[in-house]
């Protein structure tokens, strides 16, 4: 079975800081990896996901993710944050050939001015 | 990838009615659509997967005949919450699979659904 943790349920930081979301998972299999953004009472928009080839992963919006195995993690990263950043993020795990996707309980990312 | 749209974004019933909502693959044929639920401050909790022309397949602890499920056509599938009640108030939101393999989900806006 699959499972993803997000550390820290809240995450505030000053506008042009670096900004780090972190996410471990559990898979017994190689896993295939991705990072969600939800705004306000809309769907989830993928930002980034790791599918096997480069492990460091770029994505929209100046977020990158490197995935390492060692750690079993895919911390999500950003060198400079802006304030159209504050939503939810959600990491997610699935399993290659699978046909599900496991979400972690997300992360809130607050930018202050 | 794959446009997905729900209708309606927002619906408040009162408790005992039923309520549709409805998830569309716009540019997408999706013989396979699922549905999650996301109370408030939480995260998103697969419900169902809904199969196209079949029954749908229920996650564990979701109750089949209130959340009735019919996936028709290879572009629409609908979800009917029957006898609705204030704990059923939530926000659903339905995706799909991209065509890559990869498991990436596309999503839909999501629909708020409150019951008085």
């Amino acid at each position: 079975a699959q499972s993803v943790t997000q550390l820290g349920s809240h995450v505030s930081v000053s506008e042009g800081a670096l900004v780090l979301l972190r996410c471990n998972y559990s898979s017994s299999v190689p896993p295939y990896l991705f990072w969600y953004v939800q705004y306000p009472n809309q769907g989830l928009q993928l930002l980034l996901k790791y599918t096997s080839a480069a492990t460091l992963v770029k994505g929209i919006n100046g977020f990158e993710a490197e995935f390492k195995k060692s750690e079993t993690s895919f911390h999500l990263t950003k060198p400079s944050a802006h304030m159209s950043d504050a939503a939810e993020y959600f990491c997610a795990v699935s399993r290659r050939n699978g046909n599900k996707l496991v979400f972690g309980a997300g992360t809130i990312l607050r930018v202050k001015s | 990838g794959a446009v997905v749209s729900q209708h309606p974004s927002w619906v408040i019933c009162k408790s005992g009615t039923s309520v549709k909502i409805e998830c569309r693959s716009l540019d997408f044929q999706a013989t396979t659509m699922f549905w999650y639920r996301q109370f408030p401050k939480q995260s998103l909790m697969l419900m169902a997967t809904s199969n196209e022309g079949s029954k749908a397949t229920y996650e564990q602890g979701v109750e089949k005949d209130k959340f009735l499920i019919n996936h028709a056509s290879l572009t629409l599938s609908t979800l009917t919450v029957t006898s609705a009640h204030p704990e059923d108030s939530s926000f659903y939101i339905c995706s799909v699979f991209g065509a890559d393999g990869t498991g990436e989900l596309f999503f839909g806006e999501g629909s708020r659904l409150t019951v008085l």
